[in-house]
């Protein structure tokens, strides 16, 4: 089992829509969450970045984050066809020097 | 968000020659930075831990005599790829850890094609 689930997709949606991607997770030690986007050919961009259980919003990008599930989430909402792209959940759990365990990706689609 | 260069961004090389590709932190001082490989279609395999002033750390499976990580100073860390072969093809990213936050930031990859 990897440390770190992520349905693959692709997950295509209408613009506008509310994009909703998920990871979950086996290792308890976890308590940091990043998400990514990564365009094709690109290297990963951080998108969000929390630390333990709880919300963060930073505009049209919300990520969630459950300890007690192991449930990792990302929200984005008023989709653009500019936000298609791989979407990367990783974790990992301490500070600075501590190898990132990332999900498989997955890959978002929004039509016009 | 901080920023970190790759260079180069893509380079094609013949069978057995070796490859060098910098990544560099541009606006903060990295003692920690990571490389990665990235096969089509798939997500983000670490290759090694490269840290600065001391040898890096490879993951298992990983052979530290071909993929040659030099962390020379708290700005760049090289990957040698030596004695390149076709299958050593792939799009290898590095990444630096910005502070005590932990938050990482990754270069735009350099896309290796070995003919």
């Amino acid at each position: 089992q990897k440390e770190v689930e992520q349905d693959p997709g692709p997950l295509s949606v209408p613009e506008g829509a509310i994009v909703s991607l998920n990871c979950t997770y086996s290792n308890s030690a976890f308590q940091y969450f990043m998400w990514y986007r990564q365009y094709s050919r690109k290297g990963p961009e951080l998108l969000m970045y929390t630390y333990s259980s709880g919300n963060k919003e930073d505009g049209r990008f919300t990520a969630q984050v459950d300890k007690s599930s192991k449930y990792i989430s990302l929200f984005i909402r008023d989709s653009q066809p500019s936000d298609s792209a791989t979407y990367l959940c990783a974790s990992y759990p301490g500070a600075a020097g501590n190898k990132l365990t990332f999900g498989g990706g997955t890959r978002v689609l929004v039509k016009p | 968000g901080a920023v970190v260069s790759q260079h180069p961004s893509w380079v094609i090389c013949k069978s057995g020659t070796s490859v060098k590709i910098e990544c560099r932190s541009l606006d903060f001082q990295a003692t920690t930075m990571f490389w990665y490989r990235q096969f089509p279609k798939q997500s983000l395999m670490l290759m090694a831990t490269s840290n600065e002033g001391s040898k890096a750390t490879y993951e298992q499976g990983v052979e530290k005599d071909k993929f040659l990580i030099n962390h020379a100073s708290l700005t760049l860390s090289t990957l040698t790829v030596t004695s390149a072969h076709p299958e050593d093809s792939s799009f290898y990213i590095c990444s630096a850890a910005q502070g005590n936050s932990g938050e990482l930031f990754f270069g735009e990859g350099s896309r290796l094609t070995v003919l």
